[in-house]
Order: structure tokens, then C-alpha cells, then sequence
């Protein structure tokens, strides 16, 4: 069974600090996909990245980057230097490759960024 | 480009109505995914149709029943409707499941009084 963990429920932090969000994820399947959603109090589910799990590949985009680590089953998003409007609730989600397969949500972070 | 299309935006219903949501998927897209979200919870996974038939079937309570039209779109059927079933809905659709990612609507939101 598939299974995504966002140990953090809340993280507070002060515009300009770097904060990370962490996901530990569980699979049987050797190809999956990983991916992060920004839900902003507007509601929608904004997407951020896909990783396939033959890409282990770190990758930046802007001030987001995120981290993925087959040995240790997770994939984490780094926001540097954090501004107010990064203030939402991120899920990092997980699907199996087959088609029609569903994603699958953490229970997600709610980050509140000050200034 | 075009999105994912929901409707209604909004919707007020009172207890033992019953509700429609439609979603319109993203043309060429083969899935539709149908997730409930309560207030402070994660998207929870209701149903979804591959081709026009049910591929997988999450959380869905009986009272709730769904479809996907010969023309792709969806629609999600609510009846005896609770207190409890006030939330977002979500619609998502994909093309070969997850090769190409995962399209959300902007939701409809469930009020039931």
C-alpha cells in the first residue's frame, strides 16, 4: 500500500529564512511518481514538481528546490529565502505508474511566513 | 491552454438533498479523479474512470455514485447529503495516469446546513 508522511503539520518562519518541508513516502511499486501541490487559502491545488522514480536528480527552481533520495524514501522542498506570499499548505503526494492509478496525499504543512 | 473545468463553483445544499458536481476534463485526457477535502484535511481519494470505466475506487461513501460520459466529462452524484459531507471537491484529470502528471480543477465547494 502506498503511504505519504508529512511528520510537520506547522512550521513558522520570518520572511527570508530558508525552511524545508519534509515527505517520507511508502511503495511496493519500482516506478512511481512523486510530487509537491502548493494550496494557497484561495484553495486550489497549485502544482509545483513531478519526479519519476528513476530521476533522482535534485533539481532548483527559483528559490524552491527540492531533494529526493530513493535510500531513504523521501523527498523533500527547500524555499529560500521565504516570503509571505510562500504562506499555504504543501502536500507532497505519490501515484504508481499504472493508469487510472489515484494520488495519493500526505496530510500536508501549513507554512506561515512573517514579515 | 485549457484547464480542468468544474462546476458549480459553490454550492449550498440542506441535509437529505441531493447534489450534482460536473467536471469537464482536460481535452485528450483519459482519467478523471474525483477527491473530497474536509476543512484542515488532506484531498481524499473518492473515484476515478479510466476510458469511460471505474479503474479505481477510494473512500466513497454508498450514498455518493459517479460516472464519466461518452464525451469524458464526469459527474459526481450526492445524495442524502450530511452535515458532514460539506467540503471541496475535486476534479483531476491525466493523460496515461500519472506518466504526464495530474490537472486539478479549482473545486466546488459543499456547503450542507
Amino acid at each position: 500500500a502506498q503511504k505519504v508522511t508529512q511528520a510537520q503539520t506547522e512550521i513558522s518562519v520570518v520572511e527570508k529564512e530558508d525552511v524545508t518541508l519534509d515527505c517520507v513516502y511508502e511503495t511496493r511499486d519500482t516506478t512511481y511518481y512523486l510530487f509537491w501541490y502548493k494550496q494557497p487559502p484561495s484553495g486550489e491545488l497549485v502544482f509545483l514538481i513531478r519526479r519519476n522514480s528513476f530521476d533522482e536528480q535534485n533539481e532548483i527552481s527559483g528559490r524552491y528546490s527540492w531533494n529526493f533520495q530513493k535510500s531513504t524514501s523521501s523527498f523533500n522542498f527547500t524555499i529560500t529565502a521565504s516570503q509571505v506570499v510562500d504562506s499555504a499548505v504543501y502536500f507532497c503526494a505519490l501515484s504508481e505508474a499504472q493508469a487510472g492509478t489515484a494520488l495519493i496525499f500526505g496530510k500536508g504543512t501549513t507554512l506561515s511566513v512573517s514579515s | 491552454a485549457a484547464g480542468v473545468i468544474q462546476s458549480p463553483r459553490h454550492l449550498i445544499k440542506e441535509k437529505r438533498e441531493t447534489a450534482t458536481l460536473k467536471c469537464y476534463p482536460i481535452p485528450r485526457h483519459d482519467t478523471v479523479y474525483w477527491y473530497q477535502q474536509g476543512p484542515g484535511q488532506d484531498p481524499q481519494f473518492l473515484i476515478s474512470f479510466y476510458e469511460k470505466m471505474q479503474s479505481d475506487k477510494g473512500s466513497i461513501p454508498d450514498r455518493f455514485s459517479a460516472q464519466q460520459f461518452s464525451d469524458y466529462h464526469s459527474e459526481l452524484n450526492m445524495s442524502s447529503l450530511e452535515l458532514g459531507d460539506s467540503a471541496l471537491y475535486f476534479c483531476a484529470s491525466s493523460l496515461q495516469g500519472s506518466r504526464y502528471g495530474y490537472t486539478f480543477g479549482s473545486g466546488t465547494r459543499l456547503t450542507v446546513v
